[in-house]
């Protein structure tokens, strides 16, 4: 089974620029999640969609932070301008259903952002 | 004060070694809990959930004391593959059921 894919793995901007990210969850996963992890620090969660809809986007900051999962399936995060506190690896996880009683999240390889 | 506390470490260890991670939380309503582990560079994977009755899974034994909101992690001969960094991860609220992470403690087995 295919994993959570993202891309790109890697993205050097400078700040005040504009970067998008990618992600397409484990075919059938109706959850998927946005976070942000800064070196030394432990995964933050951004935003949570079920299906196209947001279930949660109380810690994205929505001034520079948009993402979107129009059609259900794959997502994208978009920050616009970019700030040099935002380096950091953004990860995405899917999992099948988090109002499941099981619900493992997997999570994609990242992309590493770094803001200069 | 966090919500997910964690020794950041780092853990230097020999092979073979017994080693324990420690972690609280502050929240009492959390629900869910669960060890993951984080090589370096790469994604977080699930090591293993963590029950109130403990659970083991081969030289991995996790405990979760409810009273103390304190919940540890045991490795048992250590193998130097276990380096990486391990995760507490809770869960503060049952509706979204959205994953809260600890910092994260870092372990180094040397041979």
């Amino acid at each position: 089974e295919a994993g959570v894919a993202q891309s790109p793995r890697y993205k050097i901007i400078e700040k005040r620029q504009s970067v998008a990210f990618w992600c397409n969850p484990i075919s059938g996963h109706a959850t998927l999640y946005w976070y942000q992890q800064i070196l030394g620090q432990g995964p933050k969660l951004l935003i949570q969609f079920q299906n196209n809809g947001v279930v949660d986007d109380s810690q994205l900051p929505k001034d520079r932070f948009s993402a979107e999962r129009l059609k259900g399936v794959d997502s994208t995060l978009k920050i616009q301008p970019a700030k040099l506190e935002d380096s950091a690896v953004y990860l995405c996880a899917s999992s099948s259903d988090y109002r499941s009683t099981y619900n493992e999240q997997f999570f994609g390889p990242g992309t590493r952002l770094t803001v200069l | 004060r966090k919500e997910v506390e964690q020794d950041p470490g780092p853990f230097n260890v020999p092979e073979g070694a017994t080693v324990a991670f420690n972690c609280t939380y502050s929240n009492s309503a959390s629900q869910s809990f669960f060890w993951y582990r984080q090589d370096c560079r790469k994604e977080p994977k699930l090591l293993m959930s963590v029950y109130s009755s403990g659970n083991e899974d081969g030289r991995f034994t996790a405990q979760l004391n409810r009273a103390s909101q304190y919940i540890s992690l045991l490795i048992r001969d250590s193998k130097l593959s276990d380096s990486a960094t391990y995760l507490c991860v809770v869960t503060m609220d049952t509706g979204r059921r959205a994953l809260t992470f600890g910092s994260g403690t870092r372990l180094q087995v040397q041979p």
